[in-house]
């Protein structure tokens, strides 16, 4: 099973609003990804979580605020978005973030539309 | 530093035609190259990955891609394409040498397939 689940499938919220946005695994992976997408454009990194320890920040506003509770659950928190926040937000997992040199595939899930308004 | 450069943001074939998507990849370590899939609305799927155990990688729904050092390609291929091919997709490489597995993302390529 390579499922990666994300809840909700879409969000709707106003920009004093604070919301989370949930991303599961169960393949025993350690290393977890928030990605932001915008239409027609790639993934764009966020934060990478290796054994639930914050690894990479890649200098995103503090209005996005990562939790990693366990190895198998990775949360977003969402307050005071801005409308250029809505997009496509995808989480993903890997069986290990620092490797020695290998390369483990990444597992996307199917992402949380999320519209600022 | 790694990056990758898909030519041809927008590809059209006939159904039944041959598909060739092409990703050139920049790397000072031998690299880890993925090429994903993105149907409208949902997350990347994995179509295959190269790991440097063959040149030749066959993935699924009937694409392989070649890695040719000389060239620093991966072309994505399909022999005949159906109406369901048609979607974006992603060549990917990875930051494997030893400071972690970031992975570097082409532009895309949205492919059209004509009836």
């Amino acid at each position: 099973d390579t499922e990666v689940t994300q809840t909700p499938k879409h969000l709707v919220m106003g920009m004093t609003n604070k919301k989370s946005l949930k991303c599961e695994q169960h393949m025993g992976h350690r290393a977890m990804y928030w990605y932001k997408q915008k239409a027609k454009k790639p993934p764009e990194l966020m934060f990478v979580y290796s054994y639930e320890k914050l690894s990479i920040n890649e200098s995103v506003p503090s209005r996005f605020s990562p939790e990693c509770p366990n190895s198998s659950l990775l949360n977003l928190h969402l307050h005071a978005l801005q409308p250029e926040d809505s997009a496509l937000y995808l989480c993903a997992s890997s069986l290990t973030y620092l490797s020695g040199g290998i390369a483990d595939t990444q597992y996307f899930g199917p992402g949380t539309r999320l519209t600022v308004l | 530093a790694q990056s990758v450069t898909q030519l041809g943001s927008h590809v059209s074939v006939s159904e039944g035609a041959l598909v060739l998507l092409r990703c050139n990849y920049s790397s000072s370590v031998p690299p880890y190259l993925f090429w994903y899939v993105q149907y409208p609305n949902q997350g990347l799927q994995l179509l295959l990955k190269y790991t440097s155990a063959a040149t030749l990688v066959k993935g699924i729904n009937g694409f392989e891609a070649e890695f040719k050092k000389s060239e620093t390609s991966f072309h994505l291929t399909k022999p005949s394409a159906h109406m369901s091919d048609a979607a974006e997709y992603f060549c990917a490489v990875s930051d494997s040498g030893g400071t972690g597995n970031q992975f570097y993302f082409g532009t895309g390529t949205s492919l059209t397939v004509i009836p």
